[in-house]
């Protein structure tokens, strides 16, 4: 157990709708990442935040936004979904200067 | 920018044989280089991580890498696989500066077999 913490596993929505993806990240970690798994991209960076400011941003579409808490939990934002979205959507976490740390993931299904 | 290239999108080796997954980055600045693993309907797991001085890595479950800085490249290594070492295994690097993201290879999947 990585002590990243992903929900929903599972997600089906249909297009054109809108979804938010929450992670909580390990005790103490203060930056939190997002990362997209498709087949054929492959695990692209989204975004990143550091103690509630972005701190990185990635390959990130505009319909897509992120949030970071003052809890540092963070949320992750799809909205006017296409089929193309349907992936996994990974949430990592890291102190400083340490190896990131990966939740199971959300399975995002758009139909 | 980094850059990460995993020669191999498929190995298929025999269980208890040797296993090399070969990756190579490209960066203008120097960096930490890491192997995740990742299990079927499963996050990804730090396999091993290069972030300063000997360049031969040892790992969890008997995985190791070598960095060599002249190829720029980042093999990982098990001399001996087992049947549930079957997975899918990410090359990934970052900046030196810390606290950066990852920039992950396409992956390998490696299949044991029996």
């Amino acid at each position: 157990d990585s002590g990243v913490t992903q929900t929903p596993k599972h997600l089906i929505t249909a297009t054109g709708q809108r979804v938010t993806l929450r992670c909580s990240p390990r005790s103490g970690d203060l930056s939190v990442y997002w990362y997209q798994q498709s087949l054929d991209q492959g695990l692209q960076f989204l975004i990143q935040y550091y103690n509630g400011e972005e701190r990185a941003k990635g390959n990130i579409l505009e319909r897509f936004s992120a949030q970071q808490f003052p809890d540092l939990h963070s949320e992750l934002n799809l909205s006017s979904l296409e089929l193309g979205d349907s992936a996994l959507y990974f949430c990592a976490s890291s102190p400083q200067d340490s190896p990131l740390h990966f939740g199971n993931g959300t399975r995002l299904t758009v139909t | 920018a980094q850059s990460v290239t995993q020669l191999d999108s498929q190995v298929p080796v025999f269980e208890e044989a040797p296993v090399e997954l070969r990756c190579n980055y490209s960066s203008s600045v120097s960096v930490y280089l890491f192997w995740y693993v990742q299990y079927p309907n499963q996050g990804l797991q730090l396999l091993l991580k290069y972030l300063s001085g000997s360049t031969l890595v040892k790992g969890i479950n008997g995985f190791e890498a070598e960095f060599n800085k002249s190829q720029t490249s980042f093999h990982l290594r098990k001399p001996s696989v087992h049947i549930s070492d079957t997975a899918e295994y990410f090359c990934a690097v970052s900046e030196l500066s810390g606290n950066t993201p990852l920039v992950f290879g396409k992956g390998t999947r490696l299949s044991v077999i029996a």
